[in-house]
């Protein structure tokens, strides 16, 4: 089936440690977007990219990195510069067009040791 | 700037009310598109039902209704009947200024007891 897969489902970070969190699609989607979500928030975006080797900050980018080598493929790295990392993070994709939905994956958990 | 409000915290009701959920989006834009999202307890979102800013007529789909009143910026989502399995968060989200990403609002609670 058509979908997003997130992995890992759940993830703890020591301090000082980088970690990636995968996000992998096989909708021939253009577009991927990373999202964090915190207790009772809404998500805010932090990276997004629409097309292969390119991609642009979100609104919380400061502590994260991406790449888009593949465009199935848009893994988000957790830096040590990000101090406050737990949270609930969701991977999406959509076509390039306003008016599609996206798709989201069902999201890893972070949590620090 | 634009500023999307979900105004309800949280929300319950009695299985098989009608509930109805508030969203009010504020942008200069004219032209965009507004996506609301059901987040179960499970934690993936799942989409529901789009609408746009132009077209003022409401739409049904099952259960789900859609009212927008562009004079408000309001945009509000309705489930007719509600059932237990509808007891979810449920996200507002416009497209937002960063090419196609989307601007959540914070979300309604809904509980649906039996």
């Amino acid at each position: 089936d058509g979908g997003i897969t997130q992995s890992p489902k759940y993830l703890f970070r020591k301090e000082g440690q980088n970690v990636t969190l995968s996000c992998e699609q096989n909708l021939n989607h253009d577009a991927m977007y990373w999202y964090r979500q915190d207790p009772g928030q809404g998500l805010r975006l932090i990276y997004y990219s629409q097309i292969v080797n390119d991609f642009q900050k979100g609104d919380i980018a400061e502590g994260y990195s991406v790449s888009r080598e593949k465009k199935e493929s848009f893994p988000l790295t957790v830096t040590s510069a990000q101090k406050n990392p737990t949270a609930f993070y969701l991977c999406a994709s959509s076509t390039d067009s306003l008016n599609q939905p996206q798709h989201f994956g069902d999201g890893t958990r972070l949590s620090i040791l | 700037a634009q500023k999307v409000t979900q105004a309800q915290t949280e929300i319950s009701v009695v299985e098989k009310e009608d509930v109805t959920l508030d969203c009010v989006y504020e942008t200069r834009d004219t032209t965009y598109y507004l996506f609301w999202y059901k987040q179960p307890p499970s934690g993936e979102l799942v989409f529901l039902i789009r609408r746009n800013s132009f077209d003022e007529q409401n739409e049904i789909s099952g259960r789900y209704s859609w009212n927008f009143q562009k004079s408000t910026s309001s945009f509000n989502f309705t489930i007719t009947a509600s059932q237990v399995v509808d007891s979810a968060v449920y996200f507002c989200a416009p497209n937002s200024n960063s090419g196609y990403a989307l601007n959540f609002g914070k979300g309604t609670s809904l509980l649906v007891t039996p």
